[in-house]
């Protein structure tokens, strides 16, 4: 099993629609979590750090829920510049550092 | 430029040559770390460096791999003698010293190798 699990997509979405992205990690040690977003052929950018508390930034609401080890990421009001791959991060707070998922790939249409 | 910075940009070499990467992070990082990631794969970990200490190597981090950081600033990544699926994106990130778990960490742009 992955230690972390995204849906490759891609998800096609109409610009303003809401889409949402789910990831599950497999390692319950896990200590804290990020989405980051990468452009083609860019390196990784931290998007937003995920508390369990749910927390958002603008357009973007993270959720955590680790009994059920997902974590979630929410856009609304999409724009053509979302458009990109996400990528879930875990960390577990070892040497090995952050442990990705493969990412989700997002295409806003307009 | 404050960001994480490496070099070359880009490489392609022939199957069977040394290849050298650079890396400099974040001034004030003691934190380096190497990442590979290829086509449709997220990054995976290759090494981590907490100031000139190489604390962790992965399993992926073959024999013909070696990492250092000398002073404990820029880092070198080196593949010797390189094959077909050494081709990939070698990414490098810092993370700040008093971050902890809960810090993610600054890329650079990466190094793309190409094996031909």
């Amino acid at each position: 099993r992955k230690e972390v699990e995204q849906d490759p997509g891609p998800f096609n979405v109409p610009e303003g629609a809401t889409v949402a992205f789910n990831c599950t990690y497999s390692n319950s040690a896990s200590q804290s979590f990020f989405w980051y977003r990468q452009d083609c052929r860019k390196e990784p950018k931290l998007l937003m750090s995920v508390y369990s508390s749910g927390n958002e930034d603008g357009r973007f609401t993270a959720q955590l829920n680790r009994a059920s080890q997902y974590i979630s990421l929410l856009i609304r009001d999409s724009k053509l510049s979302d458009s990109a791959t996400y990528l879930c991060v875990v960390n577990t707070g070892g040497a090995d550092g952050l442990t990705f998922g493969k990412g989700t790939h997002l295409i806003i249409q307009p | 430029d404050t960001g994480v910075s490496q070099n070359p940009r880009h490489k392609i070499t022939k199957r069977g040559q040394n290849v050298t990467f650079r890396c400099d992070p974040i001034s004030e990082h003691n934190r380096l770390y190497w990442y590979r990631q290829t086509l449709g794969q997220g990054p995976e970990f290759l090494t981590y460096f907490q100031n000139e200490a190489q604390l962790e190597k992965s399993r992926l981090l073959s024999d013909r791999f070696s990492a250092e950081r000398p002073k404990g600033s820029f880092s070198t990544l080196e593949i010797q003698r390189t094959e077909q699926g050494d081709s990939a994106m070698y990414l490098c990130a810092s993370s700040s010293p008093r971050g902890g778990p809960g810090y993610g960490y600054t890329f650079g742009s990466g190094t793309r190798l190409t094996v031909v």
